[in-house]
């Protein structure tokens, strides 16, 4: 069965500090990535998304994924107390569905 | 442009009972896909439709069920209602096939008492 792992976490870092998220999964055909932020009652909210092995960068925000390892990450720079939220990796396969992580709770400490 | 919009944003059935849920999509995404999100399961893939056609189909009972229509707008239907089924239910959207990058709405809240 195709699978994404995270951390469920709670991650907690302290304001400023690098914010580290990580996810395997075990599907070697998926080729696109994505991490989504859902804020605790509200929908998920995408933020990156990746299709090609090495880094990605958007604002605070580096997506990095390794396809020989199947491992994909989030990093969050400077982090914000806004930051604090459930962070949702998952991967795609063309012609599948999306294969959605249980998410890893972040808390980013003022 | 507008977002995805889901309706009714709030319901409460009681078990045996049926329930639709609608789900307009961006405006030009032709693909909605609809997940089931608990806290203990997380986002669970219910079905993927496309101009129409159903294009994948997630592990769910026969009792849930939906639909596309020609302006892209979706409706999924559950019958039968057991308390498992209260949860969020999420309907994302995506512009086509080969666009994976997928936009939720603000979900529909069923209770089932």
């Amino acid at each position: 069965q195709k699978e994404v792992e995270q951390n469920s976490g709670p991650l907690s870092v302290p304001e400023g500090a690098i914010a580290s998220l990580n996810c395997t999964y075990s599907d070697r055909g998926s080729q696109s990535f994505f991490w989504y932020r859902q804020y605790s009652g509200k929908s998920p909210e995408l933020i990156m998304s990746i299709y090609s092995n090495g880094d990605k960068e958007d604002g605070r925000f580096t997506a990095q994924l390794n396809k020989a390892s199947q491992y994909v990450s989030l990093l969050i720079r400077d982090s914000q107390p806004s930051d604090s939220a459930t962070y949702l990796c998952a991967g795609h396969q063309a012609g599948t569905a999306l294969i959605f992580g249980k998410g890893t709770t972040l808390s980013v400490s003022s | 442009k507008a977002g995805v919009t889901q309706t009714p944003r709030y319901l409460i059935k009681t078990r045996g009972q049926q329930v639709t849920l609608s789900c307009s999509p961006i405006s030009g995404h032709r693909s909605v896909s609809w997940y089931q999100q608990t806290p203990g399961q997380g986002l669970q893939f219910l079905f993927e439709y496309f101009s129409e056609t159903q294009r994948n189909k997630g592990n769910f009972p026969g009792r849930f069920s939906g639909r596309q229509f020609s302006n892209s707008r979706s409706e999924m239907n559950v019958s039968t209602l057991e308390l498992g089924d209260s949860a969020l239910y999420l309907c994302a959207s995506s512009f086509g096939i080969a666009d994976n990058e997928q936009f939720f709405g603000p979900g529909t809240r069923l209770t089932v008492l």
